[in-house]
């Protein structure tokens, strides 16, 4: 089977740091790319890791343990725009399929 | 400027009906994917084409069937509606295998 784990939801406040751990077991694995989500909105890209390490794209970070079936997404700075929900996604193919976790919301406040 | 566009955005149908739910992308992508959200906000993928070609078919039932008349479009139709066919479907489009670009979402409830 395909499953990942992550933690249903996290708070944190404005200014802080968070991180939002995703672990992994599939029948294949091609990466590890992350998602956002606000209420009523669409899915959009945030990272994706391919190899071991980390990955940096302004306030957001995304690392990857190969070995550990593991990574993170880390958001700094916290702003009450980053209040939504995020999902890591593994790539099980080379077509292309994601395979989604069931998503955390994350809640910033004041 | 919209880059995956779906039609329509909300649809409300009885139970037993026959919809169709339309995608298109204007991001010149050779791949387009349809997901469903449940109420849980669990994402899983339905299908996938490559240039109009069926590349991923999740076990689905077979009243949901895509077409794809060009690599830009990419529909949804399904056949008697069900109380668990309730969910939001998004169509997405992808330049490399693991960036999508998600529509803005259709959601349907079945009554």
């Amino acid at each position: 089977g395909q499953s990942l784990e992550q933690p249903s939801e996290v708070t944190a406040v404005e200014g802080a740091i968070v991180q939002i751990n995703c672990t992994y077991q599939t029948s294949g694995f091609y990466g590890l790319s992350w998602y956002q989500q606000h209420d009523g909105g669409a899915p959009t890209f945030l990272s994706y890791n391919a190899l071991d390490g980390l990955e940096e794209t302004g306030r957001f970070s995304s690392f990857l343990s190969r070995s550990d079936s593991y990574g993170y997404l880390l958001l700094q700075e916290l702003q009450m725009k980053d209040s939504a929900s995020y999902f890591c996604a593994v790539r099980v193919n080379q077509g292309g399929k994601l395979i989604f976790g069931q998503g955390t919301e994350l809640s910033v406040k004041p | 400027d919209t880059a995956v566009s779906q039609t329509p955005k909300y649809l409300v149908t009885q139970m037993g009906n026959d919809k169709s739910i339309k995608c298109e992308q204007n991001l010149g992508h050779d791949t387009m994917y349809w997901y469903k959200q449940d109420s849980k906000k669990f994402l899983k993928i339905m299908f996938s084409y490559n240039n109009k070609e069926l590349i991923i078919n999740e076990t689905v039932p077979n009243r949901f069937s895509p077409k794809s008349p060009d690599k830009a479009h990419l529909n949804l139709h399904i056949n008697s509606l069900e109380l668990g066919d309730s969910a939001v479907y998004f169509c997405a489009s992808s330049p490399t295998t693991y960036e999508q670009y998600f529509g803005p979402g259709t959601r349907l409830t079945v009554t």
